[in-house]
């Protein structure tokens, strides 16, 4: 149980495009979830949170123009990051929970390159 | 500011020996701490976690053990398994009013290698 879909698992795309990524909960609502990037030999770093129905909050020093959340249903979010740059390119990872006392479970991340 | 240290990147261990990672942490709200394991090209997969009300928590092949007072927790394997090797996270929260847990903070974690 708990398995969490990310797609897609690679994009490769030029500098401007606008790139969609989705996560869903395949089998349990997920009240919350959570965007993470994820440098080379770095650790996991939140983006932002976002829980069903309301706005995501960010974390302090993520432009929210620059990466838009969408969080419609109880099953699925995504994330957009808009007029992409070389520096956007990184691994973005999504995570979801079904309740506030569990544990995150999480989508297999996907590698955005920009040229 | 690194809350979550995993000052091992790599630890090498022989099938059927004990495998143990460890993470330190600086941030005394945290109290509960989770371990996650990742296989190349898979997302971090939850493996076992512990409240800080406890000293340790034991699933299977794996414990954890926590010292809150050396603010330091551990993930013992034993025995290992070649399909252990991947790369493990240490993560930690704070939990607040309701039991909900608090974003998680995650250490860069430790590529364990087991090896027959």
């Amino acid at each position: 149980g708990a398995v969490v879909s990310q797609h897609p698992s690679r994009v490769i795309c030029k500098s401007g495009t606008s790139v969609k990524i989705e996560c869903r909960s395949l089998d349990f609502q997920a009240t919350t979830m959570f965007w993470y990037r994820q440098f080379p030999k770095q650790s996991l770093m939140l983006m932002a949170t976002s829980n069903e129905g309301s706005k995501a909050t960010y974390e302090q020093g993520v432009e929210k123009d620059k990466f838009l959340i969408n969080h419609a249903s109880l099953t699925l979010s995504t994330l957009t990051v808009t007029s992409a740059h070389p520096e956007d390119s990184s691994f973005y990872i999504c995570s979801a929970r079904s309740t506030g006392n569990q544990p995150q479970h999480f989508g297999d991340g996907t590698r955005l390159s920009i040229l | 500011d690194q809350q979550v240290k995993q000052n091992s990147p790599s630890l090498s261990v022989q099938e059927g020996r004990i495998s143990i990672l460890n993470c330190d942490y600086t941030n005394s709200m945290f109290d509960y701490f989770l371990w996650y394991k990742k296989y190349p090209a898979e997302g971090p997969t939850f493996l076992i976690s512990i409240s800080s009300i406890k000293d340790k928590n034991e699933d299977g092949r794996f414990t954890v053990f926590l010292n809150k007072s050396a603010k330091h927790l551990s993930l013992h394997i034993v025995p290992s398994q070649p399909g252990d090797s991947a790369v493990y996270f240490c993560a930690a929260s704070e939990v607040n009013r309701g039991s909900t847990l608090g974003r998680l903070y995650f250490g860069r974690g430790t590529q364990l290698t087991v090896w027959p």
